[in-house]
């Protein structure tokens, strides 16, 4: 049973317009939610969190929204560089103090030049 | 601060073969974690540790073991090498006041044939 998941395995966006990658959760517990790029042979780096008291979190070209009825968050990106290009993945967590985060399957971003 | 360190980066194993899979933080943080990645799969948590001496499942424990005698060191066992086990190995930590996100390793890339 997939908890966490990210329906588009791919997405292709000009530079300098918008990416918007979807997530959709279906454990109403979940409380936070982190988003994480991934480059070839390399782990995982943190980008963008959020808790469910907040609907939306920007930090520079990358915010994230939260809707909790939905169950959904999206991360947009903009504008998008060459250099985004990457597999991001959404986690999600509910905040029982371990930090036991559920991650969706990963959407890979190419942003053409 | 050198982060997580994950050895081996790369391991051929064959089935039946054991081996353990070595993942240390200098961050003094108390949270560990092991993850692993199948090709075109999400992140799917193995077993996760809160501090030094407790351990607990995560989603895919069966095959693997885990210790956690210091709060550096958190190493994953295969006793009995699968096929199934071939994938790509991720070691993360955290700590209360890293604002609940996870540092990992650059991975170890694992092979059983």
């Amino acid at each position: 049973d997939q908890q966490v998941k990210q329906n588009s395995p791919s997405l292709s966006v000009q530079e300098g317009r918008i990416s918007i990658l979807n997530c959709d959760y279906t454990n109403s517990m979940f409380d936070y939610f982190l988003w994480y790029k991934k480059y070839p042979a390399e782990g995982p780096t943190f980008l963008i969190s959020i808790s469910s008291i907040k609907d939306k979190n920007e930090d520079g070209r990358f915010t994230v929204f939260l809707n909790k009825s939905a169950k959904h968050l999206s991360l947009h990106i903009v504008p998008s560089q060459p250099g985004d290009s990457a597999v991001y993945f959404c986690a999600a967590s509910v905040a029982s103090g371990t930090y036991k985060y559920i991650f969706g399957t990963g959407t890979r971003l190419k942003v053409l030049a | 601060n050198a982060g997580v360190t994950q050895t081996p980066k790369f391991r051929i194993l064959k089935i039946g073969q054991s081996m353990t899979l070595q993942c240390t933080q200098d961050m003094n943080h108390n949270y560990m974690y092991w993850y692993r990645q199948d090709p075109g799969m999400g992140l799917k948590l193995i077993y996760y540790s809160v501090g030094a001496g407790i351990t607990d499942k995560g989603e895919v424990p069966n095959g693997y073991n885990v210790s956690r005698s210091t709060t550096e060191d958190f190493p994953l066992r295969l006793e009995l090498a699968a096929p199934s086990q071939t994938s790509v190995y991720f070691c993360a930590s955290t700590a209360q006041g890293e604002n609940e996100k996870l540092f990992f390793g650059s991975g170890t890339q694992l092979s059983v044939l």
